[in-house]
């Protein structure tokens, strides 16, 4: 079986610039997370999806970032402006039903220049 | 805040020694408790989940325990291989009044050497 899947592995741009993350998670996994890892503050919960629907955003640092789930096979997290702060490695994961193994993707890996 | 602690940052030990990796978490009020690893430049991989009302659970040659309400727990690796090299990662999924309550607080890990 595929597991999650995101794409792109490596995005580097400049900042200011609009950057679109993508995630494909399990096929029947009804649960959907972003993470954000830096250096300094590790693996963090950025938001996350029941059915589609967003449960909780309060991870999110600013109004730059939002994510969209538009149907059970798709989601997307888009920072528009993009800053240098925001270099990190962005993660999704997904899980079957609540409290399950959440299982991660490969990560996009992000700089802002 | 749930805020959870792993101890040692790093440890290189040589090949065939059993190794143990320590977490804490200050909210003792969990749904479960996972285990991943992580290597380089490579995503997370679940090792082991235990729930609340678990003590521990097996996989191979790891172990985990669980003592919610001390707040621990420790990963055992028996045999160490220089395969095992990796970033162990220890998360909890805190039971919050609030929003928050699904997804995982991360620990920053353990950067493991196995030395052959």
């Amino acid at each position: 079986d595929a597991g999650v899947i995101q794409s792109p592995r490596h995005e580097v741009t400049e900042m200011g610039q609009e950057v679109t993350l993508r995630c494909k998670p399990i096929s029947g996994h009804d649960y959907l997370f972003w993470y954000r890892q830096t250096m300094m503050r590790g693996l963090e919960l950025l938001i996350y999806f029941n059915n589609n629907v967003p449960i909780d955003d309060s991870g999110m640092p600013e109004d730059r970032f939002s994510a969209k789930m538009p149907n059970a096979s798709f989601s997307t997290l888009k920072i528009q402006p993009s800053e240098p702060r925001d270099s990190a490695v962005y993660f999704c994961a997904s899980s079957s039903r609540r409290y399950q193994p959440q299982h991660f993707g490969d990560g996009t890996r992000l700089s802002i220049l | 805040k749930q805020e959870v602690t792993q101890i040692p940052a790093a440890l290189s030990v040589p090949e065939g020694e059993n190794l143990v990796l320590n977490c804490s978490f200050t909210d003792s009020a969990i749904y479960n408790l996972q285990w991943f690893r992580q290597d380089p430049g490579k995503g997370l991989t679940s090792l082991l989940l235990i729930q609340s009302s678990q003590r521990e659970q097996t996989s191979g040659r790891l172990n985990a325990s669980l003592d919610k309400s001390s707040g621990r727990s420790t990963l055992y690796i028996a045999a160490s291989q220089p395969g095992d090299s990796a970033t162990y990662l220890c998360a909890v999924t805190t039971m919050y009044s609030g929003g928050g309550a699904d997804g995982l607080t991360f620990g920053k890990g353990t950067h493991l050497i196995i030395q052959p």
